[in-house]
């Protein structure tokens, strides 16, 4: 099957603590991104990548971090740094190319701070 | 420039009757406006999608009008059912670049 899988579904984190969260797609996909997802107000972007080793900044990256070192992977760091970090979080990924811009998105992770 | 903006937030129907969720745009490069459709605790996916060279385009129930002077799109569903009852995020973007989302509409059907 292809697809976008995300893990963990769930993931408790503590005050001070860095997480990670997993994004893996076999849809052959160059583009990947990150998406947060609070109650009213839609998806709001993190971080995007358009290549492997190359990744821009979205409208809200402070406290995050990604890396793209595989076309497959781009996982996403939430930091101490991120004040606010309870929230659903959602991987997508799209061809990249102009006239394809479909974005397929995976099952999500939804994030709480203990 | 690159805001979205989506209307109503929330919406009920009856079993039946026709779902418009609105939408309106300010970047007129814009030539990619998607609807996606989302259940709770689930990702986003794809409904259906139109390009500014036409004025709707029709997927079974479901049809985008498009207004291109007005920069604003809609969402109809026509005989909605209770099936359909999942938030809707309208969207735009240029080319390959990131999409721009709505806020959402959180929809309702009631049988």
């Amino acid at each position: 099957d292809g697809g976008i899988t995300q893990s963990p579904k769930y993931l408790f984190r503590k005050e001070g603590q860095n997480v990670t969260l997993s994004c893996e797609q076999n849809l052959n996909h160059d583009a990947m991104y990150w998406y947060r997802q609070d109650p009213g107000q839609g998806l709001r972007l993190i971080y995007y990548s358009q290549i492997v080793n190359d990744f821009q900044k979205g409208d809200i990256a402070e406290g995050y971090s990604v890396s793209r070192e595989k076309k497959e992977s781009f996982p996403l760091t939430v930091t101490s740094a991120q004040k606010n970090p309870t929230a659903f979080y959602l991987c997508a990924s799209s061809i990249g190319l102009a006239g394809v811009e479909t974005q397929y998105f995976g099952p999500g992770t939804r994030l709480l701070v203990l | 420039q690159q805001q979205v903006k989506q209307s109503p937030q929330s919406l009920i129907v009856q079993k039946g009757g026709i779902s418009i969720i609105n939408c309106a745009y300010e970047n007129t490069a814009f030539d990619y406006f998607p609807w996606y459709q989302q259940f709770p605790g689930k990702g986003p996916a794809l409904l259906i999608a139109i390009r500014p060279d036409v004025s709707e385009k029709k997927e079974g129930r479901f049809t985008i009008s498009f207004n291109k002077s007005a920069k604003q799109f809609s969402l109809h569903i026509m005989d909605s059912q209770p099936g359909d009852s999942a938030t809707y995020f309208c969207a735009a973007g240029k080319g390959a670049q990131k999409l721009v989302f709505g806020q959402g509409t959180r929809l309702t059907i009631n049988p």
